[in-house]
């Protein structure tokens, strides 16, 4: 059973435009919510996370919109630019275990 | 302060070769993880260590893949008798094992079994 679903598989959208990335997780015992960031020929890079005793972190342009009772988050990347185009991972994790990784949401920013 | 480092940065093999992958974790991290990254399956766990000791294996396939930490500067990860289908990007993380959860991951090693 995955742990961790994303939505969707890819998204495009206009430069300047918001981004809408989701992410439903299983384990209503998971407690840190991290999204990495993914370009082609590197590894991901963190870009922010929240815990889940909030309900809303801001960091840039992005937010995360976390609902503990429904189990599920969104990313929100504001003002989109061509340069933010990449692969949008979520992730969740409990205490200092091992962290479980959606398939991804594929971004393109068109200009 | 250099970040995760994994060579070679691109392999290519023969079915049935081994092949070797190496990683150093970010200095003073005391977890390590192994990932592999396909198109298809996207990013898959395989394995991870905490100070050196394997913790959790349940992503590793049961024949042909051994991981080892020797030491806490250095990871491997072992394919013997390799075939087309282990054709992917294998990522190596470390993390701090605070409990944070942040991992910092490595440029990958892309494996290609011909």
């Amino acid at each position: 059973q995955q742990q961790v679903r994303q939505s969707p598989q890819s998204l495009t959208v206009w430069e300047g435009e918001t981004a809408i990335l989701n992410c439903s997780y299983e384990n209503s015992a998971f407690d840190y919510f991290p999204w990495y960031q993914q370009f082609p020929g590197e590894g991901p890079a963190l870009l922010i996370a929240i815990r889940s005793v909030s309900d809303k972190k801001e960091d840039g342009g992005f937010t995360i919109f976390f609902n503990k009772r429904e189990k599920n988050l969104s990313l929100h990347i504001k003002d989109s630019q061509p340069g933010d185009s990449a692969t949008y991972f979520c992730a969740a994790s409990l205490g200092n275990n091992r962290i479980f990784f959606g398939d991804g949401t594929q971004l393109v920013v068109k200009p | 302060n250099a970040g995760v480092i994994q060579t070679p940065r691109h392999k290519v093999t023969g079915k049935g070769q081994e092949a070797t992958l190496w990683c150093e974790p970010i200095s003073g991290h005391s977890a390590v993880f192994w990932y592999r990254q396909t198109i298809v399956q996207g990013l898959e766990f395989l394995t991870y260590f905490r100070n050196q000791a394997p913790i959790d294996d349940s992503g590793m396939p049961k024949e042909r893949f051994s991981a080892q930490m020797p030491n806490q500067s250095h990871s491997t990860l072992k394919i013997q008798s390799t075939q087309p289908q282990d054709s992917a990007v294998y990522l190596c993380a470390s993390s701090s094992g605070q409990g944070t959860g942040q991992l910092y991951f490595g440029e990958g090693s892309k494996l290609t079994v011909l």
